[in-house]
Order: C-alpha cells, then structure tokens, then sequence
C-alpha cells in the first residue's frame, strides 16, 4: 500500500541529545514537510522540499535540521539548540502546487526526559 | 501572509444531534481551503476542499463545508452525527500563487460526541 511511515512512534530524548525522526513515502511525491503540533496550537510548519537537495524553512525552523538526499526520504534532526522539543510531529507529503491534498504520516511523538 | 481561526476549541454534541464547526480566514492572496480530521495518536486525513467552483463541497461521510467569501468563512457541518466523529478537526488554507501545498492551520476543534 503507498502511504507514508514514520518512525519511531515514540521517541524519548535526554535534554542536550540531536535525535533524527525517520520519513519515508511511496507515493511518488516530489514535495515533502515537517509539521510540529502542539496541544491547542495546530500545526505549524517547520521545513519543506519540493525537490531533492533543496528545501526551505517554514515558521519554526530554529533548533531545527533536514536533509533531502532521495525523493523518499525527509529526517528532520531536532537539535540541542531547540529549547521545547516535547511535541508531536507530522511528516507529510504532496505532488507540486498549493490545490493539491498533503498525505500525513501518522506521526512521532517526541519527549524530552 | 494568511491565518486560520477556529472559533471553538470544543464543541459538545449528542448523538444524531447537528454541528457546525466554524472556521474564519484572512489573507493577502487567494487561498484554497481544506479540511482534516485527525483521530487520536494519528495522523491528518483531508476530509473535504474547496479549490474553484460550487462553494457547497461534500464528503463521503456527510460532512459538507461552504466557502463565503465575503465573510471569509469555510464552515464545516454535518446534519446528524455519530459517536465515530469524535475526533479534532483543522480548517486550513494554501496561497494560490504557491507552488507549494505549504498548508497554514487553524488552532483546531475538538468534536465530542456523547450518546
């Protein structure tokens, strides 16, 4: 089936630790993001990529880092330098253009110990 | 820039009872609109858009939205609900003249539905 995996679901970090979050997608898309979710603030976007080797910052990009080796594949690193990394995060993928639908991952949930 | 607000963080409902989760945007450009539905420890599923044409869009599940753009409003409603609604909605919006589905979210809200 195409979808989107990320893993681990859980994920529990010692303060001062880089820890990476696996995306993977099957779909075929060349665009990819990052979205943290907070309770009661939604989504706010971190990174994009519309093309392998490229990618941009969104609203929250500090402490934050990716790369985009293979149009499959979008880690995002969360670094000691990001001071309230407790969250949930969601990966999501869609084919190029504003109109079209975002597929999400089901997401890891990432907790600083 | 563009913003979302979603007006209530909870809406409670009983059973076969109908609801109306409003959802209000502003924006320099034109948008496309969305709805998501998100169930606990999960990921997003689009539930509906609205892209050009009839302002009245549908679901499968009987969810419908309208898009008034004069009170910049995308509504979401369902005439009778079902206790599997539970679950926390997200209006958002993309600019038009993207070439990204970068997708700007409203805060959310939580549908509780009670028998």
């Amino acid at each position: 089936d195409g979808g989107i995996t990320q893993s681990p679901k859980y994920l529990f970090r010692k303060e001062g630790q880089n820890v990476t979050l696996s995306c993977e997608q099957n779909l075929n898309h060349d665009a990819m993001y990052w979205y943290r979710q907070d309770p009661g603030q939604g989504l706010r976007l971190i990174y994009y990529s519309q093309i392998v080797n490229d990618f941009q910052k969104g609203d929250i990009a500090e402490g934050y880092s990716v790369s985009r080796e293979k149009k499959e594949s979008f880690p995002l690193t969360v670094t000691s330098a990001q001071k309230n990394p407790t969250a949930f995060y969601l990966c999501a993928s869609s084919i190029t253009g504003p109109n079209t639908e975002a597929f999400f991952g089901q997401g890891t949930r990432l907790t600083v110990v | 820039a563009q913003s979302v607000t979603q007006l209530d963080s909870q809406v409670p409902v009983f059973e076969e009872a109908p609801v109306e989760l409003r959802c209000n945007y502003s924006s320099s450009v034109s948008v496309y609109l969305f709805w998501y539905v998100q169930y606990p420890n999960q990921g997003l599923q689009l539930l509906l858009k609205y892209l050009s044409g009839s302002t009245l869009v549908e679901s499968i599940n009987g969810f419908e939205a309208e898009f008034n753009k004069s009170q910049t409003s995308f509504h979401l409603r369902k005439p009778s609900v079902h206790i599997s609604d539970t679950a926390e909605y997200f209006c958002a919006v993309s600019d038009q003249t993207s070439g990204y589905s970068t997708l700007t979210f409203g805060k959310g809200t939580m549908l509780l539905v009670s028998p």
